[in-house]
């Protein structure tokens, strides 16, 4: 899984399988999660995110779940294929000041046909 | 519908050269963001813009300076550039946010930057 402080690492799944990818996150007052997907040589593209005031949230093949007891979030995409293949991001925002997001370090997914 | 669009996709330059990355959105987003990402790492924030006019301080802002003088626009530029600073530049937008406005950041392609 992904921590910030961590290096990158890397999640090699067959095509077909469900995948889960995890963030520790580092502030607990955070009150927003978003998760991202970077192709190689593209900018991040929003997936999915969640508020703090739930613990779960779906949408198509994806789910992220939310455990603030222990600042956790997970990425589950179900029925993985060869095109989710991908650098995976989680970010936190913090209520207050200007409320810019700060993001982890990324999980590479590699997705085997 | 572009989006954000960055320009140029790629650049070398030489120890000490200056020069100006732009960033483009057609959203008509109030903030606007400039991040690097270098290999292993995250993306850490620069410099952002909350609207014409306004910028401030990220993260990672020394050697670097923005400026919004239009709404669609942010500018980054490196006064004189250093081989540390070789990475991919990645420009974000968003609309406004505040402490209960929720909305994710849109990302141009990056622009790799080499400086030898």
């Amino acid at each position: 899984g992904e921590s910030v402080g961590l290096h990158l690492p890397t999640l090699s799944v067959q095509e077909g399988d469900n995948s889960i990818i995890n963030c520790a996150y580092s502030n607990s007052a955070s009150d927003y999660f978003i998760w991202y997907k970077q192709e190689s040589g593209k900018g991040p593209q929003f997936i999915i995110d969640i508020r703090s005031n739930m613990d779960k949230r779906q949408g198509q093949r994806v789910t992220v779940l939310l455990n603030k007891t222990v600042k956790h979030l997970s990425l589950q995409i179900a029925a993985t294929q060869p095109g989710d293949s991908a650098v995976y991001f989680c970010a936190e925002k913090v209520p207050g000041g200007s409320y810019i997001p700060t993001f982890g370090r990324g999980t590479s997914l590699i997705v085997h046909p | 519908n572009a989006g954000v669009t960055q320009t140029p996709k790629f650049r070398v330059l030489k120890t000490g050269q200056s020069m100006t990355l732009l960033c483009a959105q057609d959203m008509n987003h109030e903030y606007m963001y400039w991040y690097r990402q270098d290999p292993g790492m995250g993306l850490r924030l620069i410099h952002y813009s909350v609207g014409e006019g306004t910028t401030a301080k990220g993260e990672v802002p020394d050697g670097y300076n923005v400026s919004r003088l239009k709404k669609q626009n942010f500018l980054l530029g490196l006064e004189s550039a250093a081989p540390s600073q070789t990475s991919v530049y990645f420009c974000a937008s968003s609309t406004r946010t505040g402490t209960y406005s929720n909305q994710p950041q849109h990302f141009g392609d990056g622009t790799r930057l080499s400086i030898l």
